[in-house]
């Protein structure tokens, strides 16, 4: 059984459309985040939600916007793209919000390329 | 401005060997200091966490190292395996609340045969 799980693992897309990344985690885990590793193997923190409530959004450019339907999932849309948008967008799911000691459980990654 | 640097950026090791990475981190008010390793094409896996009061931490061949003085923790692979190749990211927690982590960009380790 797959923790959190992510799709489409691969995505190649034109400049300008519009497209979603879809994630779920089956570990009864409070809070769920979207993380962005860049081609430097950098990862950044773009968005954490915790019961429906966004708690973080690191100047993420409004283009991108996270959608939790509910506590098990929390998807990533992002709307007219951009070639800097090409990396890799990483789901996670934690116990609790804050992370102090708690273990955080990442996706398999969706590789994103903008042409 | 919070960082975590890693050495070395990438390392090569014949199977059996030992390694140890580094991590130097800036980040403050401390809460935890983390290692994940991560497999070419997969997400992050944690091996170890450790707090303030945390000098050492074992997972397996992996023994993680902290010493909060310093601001200095070190990851050592005992009896390297050719499974051992992979990313290693050193991730330092801000304490305060909130999903506060900083990244180290990683060392890449290679096991050869």
């Amino acid at each position: 059984d797959t923790a959190v799980s992510q799709t489409p693992k691969y995505l190649v897309t034109q400049m300008g459309n519009d497209k979603s990344i879809k994630c779920e985690q089956n570990l009864g885990h409070d809070t769920m985040y979207w993380y962005k590793q860049d081609s430097k193997k950098f990862l950044k923190i773009m968005f954490s939600y915790n019961n429906k409530e966004l708690i973080i959004n690191e100047t993420v450019p409004n283009r991108f916007s996270p959608k939790s339907p509910d506590k098990a999932h929390l998807n990533l849309h992002i709307n007219s793209l951009e070639l800097g948008d090409s990396a890799v967008y990483f789901c996670a799911s934690s116990q609790d919000y804050g992370l102090q000691n708690t273990e955080a459980f990442f996706g398999q990654g969706t590789r994103l390329t903008v042409v | 401005k919070n960082q975590v640097e890693q050495s070395p950026q990438s390392l090569i090791i014949l199977e059996g060997k030992n390694c140890t990475l580094q991590c130097n981190y800036t980040v403050s008010p401390f809460s935890n200091l983390r290692w994940y390793k991560q497999d070419t094409g997969r997400g992050p896996v944690s091996l170890t966490i450790m707090t303030f009061s945390e000098n050492t931490k074992s997972n397996g061949r992996y023994t993680a190292t902290l010493d909060a003085d310093t601001k200095q923790s070190s990851l050592h692979i005992t009896a390297s395996q050719l499974s051992d190749s992979a990313s290693y990211i050193c991730v330092v927690s801000e304490a305060g609340g909130g999903n506060k982590l900083t990244f180290g960009t990683g060392t890449q380790l290679k096991v050869e045969l």
